[in-house]
């Protein structure tokens, strides 16, 4: 059974710091990875999606990097302003159907 | 642009009262459909998916179904909530295993 995890639980950075969120998983066959964004009492709002063959992926100020031999993914945020105040989820999919995704991680940026 | 209705936003409702959530799905054809339940200081748990109208596969045992009547449409029921069914329930589209997947704005339910 796929186990995804999320390290840390919850950062506070400074605004402007640039900052790496980590997920981990246990097994490597996947499909693809994604990364999300979800705002407090909302629904969730993709980021990135890398498929298992691709090594990053680039949005903006966002950069998710996929090291699927060693079950790792980061998902780097340049420039890190307060409206980037979120919970961030990674998910995994393998030969399934599903999702499986890790807790989170809490970001808070200061002003 | 894929877009996914789900309502109500919120609901409140007594132990042992039916359940029905609809999500809806514009933009797309034969979408892979999902409901997951996150609750407080837990992950997403998946509760069901479909990969066609009138196929529903389920993750765990509970007390809750889903029905697919159309291809864009995904319903979830139950016949007497549980204190336990409170959470905040997630309807979720993508096309196939192998591209992006996208969420609903969320059903908060609370059972009293």
């Amino acid at each position: 059974k796929q186990e995804v995890t999320q390290i840390p639980a919850a950062l506070s950075v400074p605004e402007g710091e640039n900052l790496v969120l980590n997920c981990s998983f246990t097994d490597s066959a996947i499909y693809n990875l994604q990364w999300f964004r979800q705002d407090p009492g909302k629904g969730l709002t993709s980021l990135l999606l890398i498929q298992s063959s691709q090594r990053e992926q680039t949005s903006g100020r966002l950069n998710a990097s996929l090291d699927k031999s060693s079950g790792r993914s980061t998902l780097y945020i340049a420039a890190s302003q307060p409206g980037d105040s979120a919970t961030y989820l990674c998910a995994v999919t393998n030969s399934g159907y599903a999702l499986n995704f890790g807790k989170g991680t809490s970001l808070l940026v200061t002003p | 642009s894929q877009t996914i209705h789900q309502w109500p936003a919120t609901l409140v409702q007594p132990v042992g009262s039916p359940l029905s959530l609809e999500c809806t799905v514009e933009g797309t054809s034969n979408p892979n459909l999902y409901w997951y339940r996150q609750a407080a200081g837990r992950g997403l748990q998946l509760l069901f998916y479909s990969v066609g109208i009138g196929q529903i596969s389920s993750e765990v045992p509970q007390n809750l179904s889903a029905s697919r009547p159309q291809d864009r449409q995904f319903i979830l029921s139950s016949k007497k909530l549980l204190l336990s069914d409170s959470g905040f329930y997630l309807c979720a589209q993508r096309g196939s295993m192998n591209t992006e997947a996208f969420f609903g704005q969320g059903t908060r339910l609370t059972v009293v």
